[in-house]
C-alpha cells in the first residue's frame, strides 16, 4: 500500500540554523511531491511541489525539496530558519493513476529556539 | 476568490447529537477533499469528491459518517450520533480540474469537540 513516512514527530533548531524535514515514500511509480505548512489554528498551505522535471524545487518562504528517487526521498531544507517558521509541516503524496487521492505523512512539528 | 469556506469553525456537541460541517470550495475547482486531523492519527482522508461524484469513501470511519456534494459550490460532512472519539479538526480541501493531483487548497477548519 502506499505510504508517506516522516520519521521525526518534533524538530528542535536554533533561529538562523539550517533545517532539514526528512520523508520517505513508498509508492511502485514516482507519485507527486507535496510540502505543506500547517501554522496554529490554520488550514495547510502549500510550500512546494514536485510533479516531474528539475529534482530540486525551490518553494515559498525560502524553502527547497529535493527528488532522490534512489532513496523514494523528498527532504525539506532551509539554509536559514526564522521564529516565524514554526509550524507543523507535511509531506504528502498524490498518485500517477486513476486514483486521484492525496496521502499526508502524519506531520513533523518544528520549534524554533531564539 | 475567498478561498475555501467552511463553517462553523467550532463546533461543541453532546454525544449522540446530528453534526454537519459544511464546505464552500474554490469556485471552479471539481474535486473535493474531507480530511479528519487528530493527535493520534494524523491527518487522514475521510473521502473525496470529482464533479460532486464521490470518488473514494473508504477513509469514512464508520456509517455513522455521510457525506454529500449537492452542487459545485456546497458539500456537507454529517456524523450521525456523534461520539467523543469523533472530536477532532476536520478539514474540507478542494483542487482544480486538467491536472491530477495538483496542489489542494485546504479551509481552515471545523474544531469538532463532542463531550
Amino acid at each position: 500500500a502506499q505510504s508517506v513516512t516522516q520519521p521525526d514527530i518534533h524538530i528542535t533548531v536554533s533561529e538562523g540554523a539550517s533545517l532539514e524535514l526528512r520523508c520517505n515514500y513508498s509508492y511502485g511509480a514516482t507519485p507527486y511531491l507535496f510540502w505543506y505548512v500547517q501554522s496554529p489554528g490554520q488550514g495547510l498551505q502549500l510550500l512546494l511541489k514536485y510533479f516531474s522535471g528539475d529534482t530540486l524545487v525551490q518553494g515559498i518562504k525560502g524553502f527547497e525539496a529535493e527528488f532522490k528517487r534512489s532513496q523514494s526521498s523528498f527532504n525539506l531544507r532551509k539554509p536559514s530558519v526564522h521564529w516565524s517558521d514554526a509550524a507543523e509541516y507535511f509531506c504528502a503524496v498524490g498518485l500517477r493513476n486513476r486514483d486521484d487521492k492525496i496521502i499526508f505523512g502524519k506531520g513533523t512539528r518544528l520549534h524554533i529556539l531564539p | 476568490d475567498a478561498g475555501v469556506i467552511q463553517s462553523p469553525r467550532h463546533e461543541v456537541t453532546e454525544m449522540g447529537q446530528e453534526v454537519t460541517l459544511r464546505c464552500k470550495p474554490i469556485s471552479g475547482h471539481d474535486y473535493l477533499f474531507w480530511y479528519r486531523q487528530t493527535m493520534m492519527r494524523g491527518l487522514e482522508l475521510l473521502i473525496y469528491f470529482n464533479n460532486n461524484v464521490p470518488i473514494d469513501d473508504s477513509g469514512m470511519p464508520e456509517d455513522r459518517f455521510s457525506a454529500k456534494m449537492p452542487n459545485a459550490s456546497f458539500s456537507t460532512l454529517k456524523i450521525q450520533p456523534s461520539e467523543p472519539r469523533d472530536s477532532a479538526v476536520y478539514f474540507c480541501a478542494s483542487s482544480a480540474p486538467g491536472i491530477r493531483n495538483t496542489e489542494a487548497f485546504f479551509g481552515q477548519g471545523t474544531r469538532l469537540t463532542v463531550v
